[in-house]
């Protein structure tokens, strides 16, 4: 089955540790998204591609880079991880950014910065 | 700047028993509004898109419904398979405008 899937599931990292976060999508999809969502709230759009061109937020932090060497695989870099960044990290894929398109969501990274 | 609002937090159900769930959003211009279901520790999972007012969508126990100002998802005889997180989002009109998220209603439906 066409899908997106993340790794890794959990990933534990100390505090000021850079960690790599990765998506990869067997849709053909050409925009894929990053979001962050906190423990019980709204799902944060960090950053996006559409094809090779980066989007990112006014207010997505430094810290988050983001890479997509081809159609299939993004990648999500925290330099310098803090505190504050311990939520579940959300790979999103839309065929086109229309705004009428359906998200799909892989399963999420849950990222622990200790 | 585009906002949604959605009521309640939590709501438990006992099996059988209907309700519904309430999006308040603001926004310039709707293009579309959205219902996501997100299970625990999983990424959401789409339900509907509604475009304009007095749409309404259904797929088994859920109906979406829309207004002007605020969208309803309303479950019949729910069953605790239905328990999960449902989020709804909006997005406004205009060239790259992303989806704005509210941050949930936890439904639990008891047996």
């Amino acid at each position: 089955d066409a899908m997106v899937i993340q790794n890794p599931r959990y990933q534990v990292t100390q505090f000021g540790k850079p960690v790599t976060l990765s998506c990869s999508q067997t849709l053909n999809h050409n925009v894929m998204y990053w979001y962050q969502q906190k423990s019980s709230q709204a799902p944060k759009l960090l950053f996006h591609y559409y094809d090779k061109d980066f989007n990112n937020e006014a207010d997505t932090p430094d810290n988050f880079q983001s890479r997509r060497p081809n159609t299939s695989f993004c990648f999500l870099d925290i330099r310098s991880p803090g505190l504050g960044d311990t939520a579940m990290y959300l790979c999103a894929t839309s065929r086109v950014r229309s705004g009428d398109e359906k998200l799909f969501f892989g399963s999420g990274t849950q990222l622990s910065v200790l | 700047e585009d906002q949604v609002t959605q009521s309640p937090e939590a709501l438990r159900l006992q099996e059988g028993e209907s309700s519904s769930l309430n999006c308040s959003y603001t926004v310039s211009g709707l293009r579309g509004l959205f219902w996501y279901r997100q299970d625990p520790g999983k990424g959401p999972e789409f339900l509907f898109t509604l475009y304009s007012a007095g749409e309404e969508k259904e797929k088994e126990r859920l109906k979406a419904t829309l207004t002007k100002k605020e969208s309803f998802l309303h479950i019949t005889a729910p069953k605790p398979e239905d328990s999960a997180t449902y989020l709804c989002a909006v997005q406004a009109r205009g060239s790259a405008r992303q989806l704005t998220f509210g941050s949930g209603t936890q439904l639990t439906v008891l047996p």
